[in-house]
């Protein structure tokens, strides 16, 4: 399978522990994106990578939320201190290219649930 | 207002239906529009991609952008039954790799 991979799949977590998160994008993608999606939300932007660097950041990544791709090919994201709201599915994305016109292929997520 | 607006639906339509699938944005610097394809529980699929204002086809699916109206939309022909799901719009603003998404219209179509 060539597609993007995340793992875990699911998460069940209590309040307060710290939770970690993989993706491995498609080989040779130079873009990696985190976002997060609520029952009947669209995704919202976390964070994306262009190689190593973490060029954006959304307000919504605030500072119990940390990733990182420190060789620029997997990436990790970390949430400390959990709390209910951050129950949500997150999703990764990669895309290659290094113009605008190259879409973003997902995949299929870590389902986080916070007790 | 959201930058991307999307009705949520449900919508539900017959079988072999032609579904007509919709967003309007505020931000005249979005320039890329793709809609995703996701199923319950898992990861948004990309159906369509296109940069400019008209018509994009591919199979069932045909895409179209307006940038003057602000406005694109999805045509589903001869729909089937596992086309239910969820289609989200999303899009880009000049400057930055980061997508936009709707809130997603939840589509049912009946056997």
């Amino acid at each position: 399978d060539t597609g993007v991979s995340q793992n875990p799949r699911h998460k069940i977590t209590k309040r307060g522990q710290n939770v970690t998160f993989r993706c491995d994008p498609i080989s040779e993608h130079n873009r990696l994106y985190w976002y997060r999606q609520t029952l009947g939300q669209g995704p919202e932007f976390l964070t994306y990578f262009q190689n190593e660097a973490q060029l954006e950041k959304s307000r919504l990544l605030s500072d119990r939320f940390s990733a990182e791709r420190p060789k620029g090919s997997f990436s990790t994201l970390e949430i400390q201190r959990t709390e209910q709201g951050d129950s949500a599915m997150y999703l990764c994305a990669s895309s290659s290219g290094g113009g605008l016109d190259t879409e973003a292929f997902f995949g299929q997520g870590t389902r986080l649930t916070v007790v | 207002q959201k930058e991307v607006e999307q009705d949520p639906g449900p919508l539900s339509v017959p079988e072999g239906a032609i579904v007509s699938l919709n967003c309007t944005y505020s931000n005249s610097a979005f320039q890329y529009f793709m809609w995703y394809r996701q199923y319950s529980r898992k990861g948004p699929e990309l159906l369509m991609y296109t940069y400019s204002s008209g018509n994009k086809e591919d199979g069932r699916f045909t895409a179209q952008v307006d940038k003057s109206s602000k406005y694109i939309s999805l045509f589903i022909r001869d729909s089937q039954p596992s086309d239910s799901a969820t289609y989200l719009c999303a899009m880009t603003p000049s400057g930055t790799y980061k997508y936009i998404f709707g809130t997603g219209t939840r589509l049912k179509v009946l056997a």
